[in-house]
């Protein structure tokens, strides 16, 4: 059971857009940023959103991230087949002194 | 450009143990924090374990204190985990990852590829 709280799986057309939520309480998501992780299938995990919504060199704006409270929602837009892989929200947890991770959520495009 | 390069994984039996490197390059490590973070197979990231710049805050995961002991040398741009008393249910690829952490923000900004423990008889 994951701290942070991800749909399993989401999916639509190309060109469209999904949003993926993560839930978290006010020992995490609610005192801390959240960074977002992208994982295609059978490589490493790679930093897309951090500072809520923040992106690193070279990831395209696409790709966005919000939070309000206690959840944080990562946007994409223009979907293409290359971001089908599994998504991953992550942060610190100050009452249990742990980074934490939502369980993942596998983007299908259909 | 960033590199982490993980090694020393490999197959061992219940309650053996396992040293685990990270080669840094690219970067100064003595510069920044550094995290453990395992994935079992077919399953989702689980955060393992924390260690600052100097080693002077360590932070783990219930699931590994006691077992599990996070170290680096700066001198030789290396991570450690030093695995004991190993579970099956510990099998999984292990990744060796940059952070950075402060009072409000927490992200992995660099994985390395990860090295395979597979814990079984």
């Amino acid at each position: 059971q994951s701290v942070l709280t991800q749909p399993p799986s989401v999916s639509a057309a190309p060109g469209q857009k999904v949003t993926i939520s993560c839930s978290g309480s006010s020992s995490n998501i609610g005192n801390y940023y959240v960074s977002w992780y992208q994982q295609l299938p059978g490589t490493a995990p790679k930093l897309l959103i951090y500072d809520n919504n923040k992106r690193p060199s070279g990831i395209p704006d696409r790709f966005s991230g919000s939070k309000s409270g206690t959840s944080a929602t990562l946007g994409i837009t223009g979907l293409q087949t290359a971001d089908e892989a599994d998504y991953y929200c992550g942060t610190w947890d100050n009452s249990l002194s742990v980074g934490v991770f939502g369980g993942g959520t596998k983007v299908t495009v259909l | 450009e960033v590199q982490l390069v993980e090694s020393g994984g490999g197959l061992v039996q219940p309650g053996g143990s396992l040293r685990l490197s990270c080669a840094a390059s690219g970067f100064t490590l003595s510069g920044y924090a550094m995290n453990w973070v395992r994935q079992s197979p077919g399953k989702g990231l689980e955060w393992v374990s924390y260690i600052s710049s100097s080693s002077y805050s360590i932070y783990n995961a219930d699931s590994v204190k006691g077992r599990f002991t996070i170290s680096r040398d700066n001198a030789k741009n290396s991570l450690y985990l030093q695995m004991d008393s190993l579970r099956a249910e510990d099998t999984a690829v292990y990744y060796c990852a940059r952070v950075r952490l402060d009072s409000s923000t927490y992200r992995i900004d660099y994985w390395g590829q990860g090295t395979l423990v597979t814990v079984s008889s």
